[in-house]
C-alpha cells in the first residue's frame, strides 16, 4: 500500500462547479497534512494546511481531515479555469519523523 | 531573499556519467529535502536533512549521494547515471517549528531537469 494515494484524474469540472479532491494515507500516527498546487512546469505551492480532525476554510478553499478514516480532501468552491492544475497531497508522519511524503497528485481541468 | 535556488536547471547525462545537484537556501532554514518527479506524477522524496552534518534516506535513496556539510546547502550527488534516474529534481527547505508551528510548508526551488541518454 502506498503511503500517500491519490486519484490521478483528471477531474473535470465546469466552471463555477465545486471541485472536490480526496486523498487517502496509510501511517495512522500521521499529524499533519498539506494540499500543494502545482501548475504545470512550475514548482509546487502550498495552498492549504490541516492538523485537526474537521473542516478547514480559506477562501474559496476547504480542507477535510477525518483520521479515524485516514482520509485527507480538498474542496475548491466556484472553480475558475485558473485552477486547472495538479493537486498534491502531502503527509507528515507523526513523531519525531521529518519526512514529508506526497501522493501521485490529482489533474484537475476547469471548463470554461 | 533569494529563497532557495538550485543549478543547472537543465543538463543532459550520458549514461555512467556522474554530476552534481546544487541547492542552496539563504533562509536559515534547517530542514531540507531533495525530491523527484517524473512525468505525471507525484514527488518522491530522495534525501532529506534536519540540520548540518545530519542526512536521511527518503523513498527512493538508490542511486544518489548527499551531504549537509552547511545549513545553507544541500548537494545532490548522482552517481553513475541511469536513464531510470531522468526526470525533474525539486529541492525545498523549511523552517524548524516554531512553539504551537506546526507548519510543514516547504519552499521550493525552481527545479533541475535532468535527462540521461
Amino acid at each position: 500500500q502506498k503511503e500517500v494515494e491519490q486519484n490521478s484524474g483528471p477531474l473535470s469540472v465546469p466552471e463555477g462547479a465545486i471541485a472536490s479532491l480526496n486523498c487517502t494515507y496509510s501511517d495512522r500516527v500521521s499529524q499533519s497534512f498539506f494540499w500543494y498546487r502545482q501548475y504545470s512546469g512550475k514548482s509546487p505551492e502550498l495552498i492549504m494546511s490541516i492538523y485537526s480532525n474537521g473542516d478547514k476554510e480559506d477562501g474559496r478553499f476547504t480542507a477535510q481531515l477525518n483520521k479515524a478514516s485516514q482520509y485527507v480532501s480538498l474542496l475548491i468552491r466556484d472553480s475558475q479555469p485558473s485552477d486547472s492544475a495538479t493537486y498534491l497531497c502531502a503527509v507528515k508522519g507523526g513523531g519525531a519523523t521529518n519526512k514529508l511524503i506526497f501522493g501521485t497528485g490529482t489533474l484537475l481541468a476547469v471548463q470554461p | 531573499n533569494a529563497g532557495v535556488t538550485q543549478t543547472p536547471k537543465f543538463r543532459i547525462l550520458k549514461i555512467g556519467q556522474s554530476m552534481t545537484l546544487q541547492c542552496a537556501q539563504d533562509m536559515n532554514h534547517n530542514y531540507m529535502y531533495w525530491y523527484r518527479q517524473d512525468p505525471g506524477m507525484g514527488l518522491k522524496l530522495i534525501y532529506y536533512s534536519v540540520g548540518a552534518g545530519i542526512t536521511d534516506k527518503g523513498e527512493v535513496p538508490n542511486g544518489y549521494n548527499v551531504s549537509r556539510s552547511t545549513t545553507e546547502d544541500f548537494p545532490l550527488r548522482l552517481e553513475l547515471a541511469a536513464p531510470s534516474q531522468t526526470s525533474v529534481y525539486f529541492c525545498a527547505s523549511r523552517p524548524p517549528h516554531g512553539r504551537g508551528d506546526n507548519t510543514g510548508e516547504l519552499f521550493f526551488g525552481e527545479g533541475s531537469r535532468l535527462t540521461v541518454l
